[in-house]
Parts: C-alpha cells; sequence; structure tokens
C-alpha cells in the first residue's frame, strides 16, 4: 500500500463546477500538507500549504485536512478552462523540504 | 528573474552513456533538489543539497551523482544510463531546507533506449 494515494482521473467536470479532489493516506504522523498545480510539460506550482487540521482559503480554492480519516481535500470553485491541470497533493511529518511524500496526481479537465 | 532553468528540456541516450543535466536557479536560494516523476509513481526524491559543498542522498539515488560548488547550480549526473532510468526530471529549490514553497524547473525528458 502506498504512503500517500491519489485517484489518477482523468476528472472532467463543467465550466463553473465545483471540483473536489482528494489524497488518502496511511501514516498517522503527517501533519505538514501540500497540493501543487502541474500544467501539461511544466514543472509543479505551489497552490496551497497546511498545517495540522482544518481549512484554508485561498481565492477560488480551498484546502481541507481530516486527520482522524487521513483525508486531504482541494476544492475548486467557480472553475475555469485554465484550472485544467494535474493536481498534486504531498505530505510530510516532519517540516523539511526533503521529507515530502508526494502524490501521483490526479488530471482535471474543465470544459467550456 | 529566470527562476529554475533546466537544459536540456529532451534527450535520448543508449544504455551505457553517461550525461549531465543542468540546473540553475538565480533566487539566492540555499536549496535544491532533483526529483524524478514516473506514471503511477508521483515525484520521487533523487539527491538535494541545503547549501553549497553539501548534498544528500533521497528516495532513489541509486545511479546518479550530484555536486553543488556553488549555490546557483546543481547539475545531476547519470554515470551509466540505464532504461529504467526513462523519466521526467525535475530540479527544484527553495529558500532554505525549512521553507515548504519548492520552484520547479520545467523538467527533462529523458529516454534510454
Amino acid at each position: 500500500q502506498k504512503e500517500v494515494e491519489q485517484d489518477p482521473g482523468p476528472l472532467s467536470v463543467p465550466e463553473g463546477a465545483i471540483v473536489s479532489l482528494n489524497c488518502t493516506y496511511s501514516n498517522s504522523a503527517f501533519q505538514y500538507f501540500m497540493w501543487y498545480r502541474q500544467y501539461s510539460r511544466k514543472g509543479p506550482e505551489l497552490l496551497m500549504y497546511t498545517y495540522s487540521s482544518g481549512n484554508k482559503e485561498d481565492g477560488r480554492f480551498t484546502a481541507q485536512v481530516d486527520k482522524s480519516s487521513k483525508y486531504i481535500s482541494l476544492f475548486i470553485r467557480d472553475s475555469q478552462p485554465s484550472d485544467s491541470a494535474t493536481y498534486l497533493c504531498a505530505m510530510s511529518a516532519q517540516s523539511g523540504t526533503y521529507k515530502y511524500i508526494f502524490g501521483t496526481g490526479t488530471r482535471l479537465k474543465v470544459l467550456a | 528573474n529566470a527562476g529554475v532553468t533546466q537544459t536540456p528540456k529532451f534527450q535520448v541516450l543508449k544504455t551505457g552513456q553517461s550525461m549531465t543535466l543542468q540546473c540553475a536557479q538565480d533566487m539566492n536560494h540555499e536549496y535544491m533538489s532533483w526529483y524524478r516523476q514516473d506514471p503511477g509513481m508521483g515525484l520521487r526524491l533523487i539527491h538535494y543539497s541545503v547549501g553549497a559543498g553539501i548534498t544528500d542522498q533521497g528516495e532513489v539515488p541509486n545511479g546518479y551523482n550530484v555536486s553543488r560548488s556553488t549555490t546557483e547550480d546543481f547539475p545531476l549526473r547519470l554515470l551509466s544510463a540505464a532504461p529504467s532510468q526513462t523519466s521526467v526530471y525535475f530540479c527544484a529549490s527553495s529558500v532554505s531546507a525549512t521553507n515548504e514553497k519548492l520552484f520547479f524547473g520545467s523538467g527533462t525528458q529523458l529516454s534510454v533506449l
């Protein structure tokens, strides 16, 4: 069993929809969580960073952590065709960039 | 401000050949790292450096060497290429090893025949 699991998709939604992207994990010690967005043939870029449980909002993006269920989510409101990309989750038990475990990514397509 | 620059963008090698993937950043970042990205595997850390002259192994270091003689450059050397090293390679940097925001380059797509 992988430490971090992500549905690879693709997930196709119409423009304007609310998108929910999810990761599950097995290590209960994880407490640092990140979401990256990766456009085709580009490097990932950091979208959201959260520590421990709770929600964090940034514009149309909301990151949610449920440590009791070992489950994190990224919600995208009013999705746009420009949101079409692969979304990677990453997590770690300790602070330190080199300690992060990345998910395999979920490919999202937002249809105009 | 170019950020993280990787060269080449594409490379085809024959088994047994050696080559160096170049990575340079102009943000004065202390921390630099190399990842490989394979279908169904996610990003996996190969080597990292917390500052000039300091390097360490990541999750999948075998078959790769690194050095960090300057703050700006962090080349990745494939000593004797194998088909299992066919992958997309990303260089990434951050202000420090404890700063979670990684800046990634655009990647090098490597095929080993």
